[in-house]
């Protein structure tokens, strides 16, 4: 059962524009949402996190937008650079964050010159 | 401090073999979770540790894994006998207990059991 389906699989975007990254839930006791962000050869990293009571977040040029009646978020990247070309995933906590994160399928994001 | 600290980086083993992995978590942090990574499966949870117990293993995937963590400055998987499809990036993560949103990965181990 996939518990967190993440859309697209795979994101080419010019430099300065904006990506986007969907993130749908099926688990509806998960109680806080990160986003995480992981380079080549590397572990995933925590990028950003939102709690569903809230329905945006934004730090720097990160955003996430919170639907809980549609048990939707997404991740906005504005001004994208070639910097944020890296492998990114969503997910989803339960637990009051005592449980492991269950994971989207990732999104290989690329940002073109 | 370091990070969370995973040995070996890389690991070829022939099928049968016993491979064992290790994970230093970040001193301080008293929850570890142990991670797959494949192409098809993305990241898995197999399973995690609080105060060096462990609480959930439901995502091992067989028998033939196993965890310990028997302090809290270092645990192990261990794949016997392991076998081709086990082969994956494995990663360890630690967090303060309770704070596993902010977890710390480590660098992972790559995995190829020929």
């Amino acid at each position: 059962q996939q518990q967190v389906k993440q859309s697209p699989q795979s994101l080419i975007v010019q430099k300065g524009g904006i990506s986007i990254i969907n993130c749908a839930y099926e688990n509806t006791a998960f109680d806080y949402f990160p986003w995480y962000q992981q380079f080549p050869g590397k572990g995933p990293a925590l990028l950003i996190a939102i709690r569903p009571d809230v329905s945006e977040k934004k730090e720097g040029r990160f955003t996430i937008s919170f639907n809980k009646s549609a048990k939707q978020f997404s991740l906005h990247i504005m001004d994208s650079q070639p910097g944020d070309s890296a492998t990114y995933f969503c997910a989803g906590i339960k637990g009051g964050g005592a449980d492991g994160l269950t994971f989207g399928k990732g999104t290989h994001l690329i940002i073109q010159p | 401090d370091a990070g969370v600290i995973q040995s070996p980086r890389h690991e070829v083993t022939e099928m049968g073999q016993e491979v064992t992995l290790r994970c230093k978590p970040i001193s301080g942090h008293n929850s570890l979770f142990w991670y797959r990574q494949t192409m098809m499966r993305g990241l898995e949870l197999l399973i995690y540790f609080n105060n060096n117990v462990p609480i959930d293993d439901s995502g091992m995937p067989e028998d033939r894994f196993s965890a310990k963590m028997p302090n809290a400055s270092f645990s192990t998987l261990k794949i016997q006998p392991s076998e081709p499809r086990d082969s994956a990036v494995y990663f360890c993560a630690s967090s303060r207990q309770g704070w596993s949103t902010e977890a710390f990965f480590g660098q992972g181990t790559r995995l190829t059991v020929v």
